[in-house]
């Protein structure tokens, strides 16, 4: 119940193209759901992030779409450019009375072609 | 404003050895978390703390120690290093507000166990 599924494993998509990174979970404690972008050497960056009580939320070329029903929910990237290349990591979390554990879905690796 | 600092970037440890991964922050975050990054596991929870002198087990806690005695430390110890733990380490602090919790990352040690 746990764990958070991340899909595809790996994407390459032309410049300009559309990037869709797809996750699901089980557990519906989950409240927070963020997006994390990873460059090569780096640690995770937060990139974007929704609560379940909204359906979508954009900034700038980024576009989460959440699905409660389905326990769904994807990172659109528009516009796709070559310096959007990292991995991109969806993860869940609770809360509790002190902050948030998360758990992340195992990544995916972008590389967008100039 | 130096964020996380995670010392040493790289380490190679004999199997049985011991040694000790740093981290401090600046933000005066009360939380924070280790996490170990694997090849197609994503980040997995080691340790966290959610402030000085309290440490709670995460995810994956065997093999590894952690303390807390001030705001902004929060090492993480291999008692006996094993090949399994060969892995990625990255040290997260993090601050809740009125939606959600924003973590922030260290760049991250990577260690190698022969």
């Amino acid at each position: 119940q746990q764990q958070v599924k991340q899909s595809p494993q790996s994407l390459i998509v032309q410049k300009g193209g559309i990037s869709i990174i797809n996750c699901a979970y089980e557990n519906t404690a989950f409240d927070y759901f963020p997006w994390y972008q990873q460059f090569p050497g780096k640690g995770p960056a937060l990139l974007i992030a929704i609560r379940p009580d909204v359906s979508e939320k954009k900034e700038g070329r980024f576009t989460i779409s959440f699905n409660k029903s389905a326990k769904q929910f994807s990172l659109h990237i528009m516009d796709s450019q070559p310096g959007d290349s990292a991995t991109y990591f969806c993860a869940a979390s609770m809360r509790s009375n002190y902050g948030q554990n998360f758990v992340f879905g195992p990544g995916t690796r972008l590389s967008v072609l100039p | 404003n130096a964020g996380v600092t995670q010392t040493p970037k790289f380490q190679v440890l004999k199997t049985g050895q011991s040694m000790t991964l740093q981290c401090a922050q600046d933000m005066n975050h009360e939380y924070m978390s280790w996490y170990r990054q694997d090849p197609g596991m994503g980040l997995r929870l080691i340790h966290y703390s959610v402030g000085a002198g309290i440490t709670d087990q995460g995810e994956v806690p065997n093999g590894y120690n952690v303390s807390r005695s001030t705001t902004e430390d929060f090492p993480l110890r291999l008692l006996s290093a094993a090949p399994s733990q060969t892995s990625v380490y990255f040290c997260a602090s993090s601050y809740r507000f009125g939606g959600g919790t924003e973590a922030f990352f260290g760049q991250g040690t990577r260690l190698t166990v022969v």
